[in-house]
């Protein structure tokens, strides 16, 4: 079983939905980050979390630390969202670079 | 201010060649990351370097893979004698000092090996 697991793998919204995507983890952690990783495959970091929530534009993510679960969602999504979110988790006493990724879930919004 | 620098973007090596990857950090970042992304599969850390120090390199192959991250100029992922299987994508990220609680990290573009 993978350390950091990802739901769904998949996703294929229209233009305009409400779109949630999870990631549960087995391991203590420091920190948890949400990645995206663009079709021509460049990845840009979107969060950084170690509690709560953190809002950005049409982005929000939460973290609930004592059930190892995270979430990333996505308000009035739009095709330009189509990409490969990642998430990836800094396990607690790892070094500051040691990440342990999620395989990701790929997503498509259809105008 | 530029963000992470990679290059080669796509590189192409036959078996047995040895391959350097290179990757500029982002100004002012002295801490520098090497993962890998192997085809249909997740992203993997390979090491971490601080300038003139290997800080963790528990996620890199004990054989033919070296990184360094000279005082001067870019961190080298060096990959000799180079195999199929080495086929992969090869991100680098950067970061400031890291403090007491984590950081955010920046990543390059990637550098995209093929062994043929």
């Amino acid at each position: 079983k993978n350390e950091v697991e990802q739901s769904p793998q998949n996703l294929t919204a229209q233009e305009g939905e409400f779109i949630t995507i999870n990631c549960s983890y087995s391991v203590g952690i420091s920190a948890l980050h949400w990645l995206q990783q663009h079709p021509g495959g460049g990845i840009v970091s979107l969060f950084m979390l170690s509690s709560g929530k953190k809002k950005h534009g049409r982005l929000i993510a939460t973290i609930n630390i004592q059930e190892k679960h995270s979430s990333l969602h996505i308000t009035a999504s739009h095709p330009r969202d189509s990409a490969v979110y990642i998430c990836a988790v800094l396990g607690y006493g790892g070094s500051q670079g040691n990440l342990i990724f999620g395989k990701g879930t790929k997503l498509s919004v259809k105008p | 201010n530029a963000g992470v620098m990679q290059n080669p973007r796509h590189l192409v090596r036959r078996r047995g060649q040895e391959a350097r990857l290179r990757c500029s950090p982002m100004k002012g970042h002295s801490h520098v990351y090497w993962y890998r992304q192997l085809p249909e599969e997740g992203l993997k850390f390979m090491v971490y370097l601080q300038k003139e120090n290997i800080i963790d390199e528990s996620g890199m192959p004990k054989e033919r893979f070296s990184a360094e991250f000279p005082k001067e100029g870019p961190s080298i992922l060096r990959i000799q004698q180079v195999v199929r299987g080495d086929s992969a994508a090869y991100f680098c990220a950067s970061s400031s000092l890291p403090g007491l609680v984590p950081y955010e990290q920046y990543f390059g573009p990637g550098t995209r090996l093929t062994v043929t």
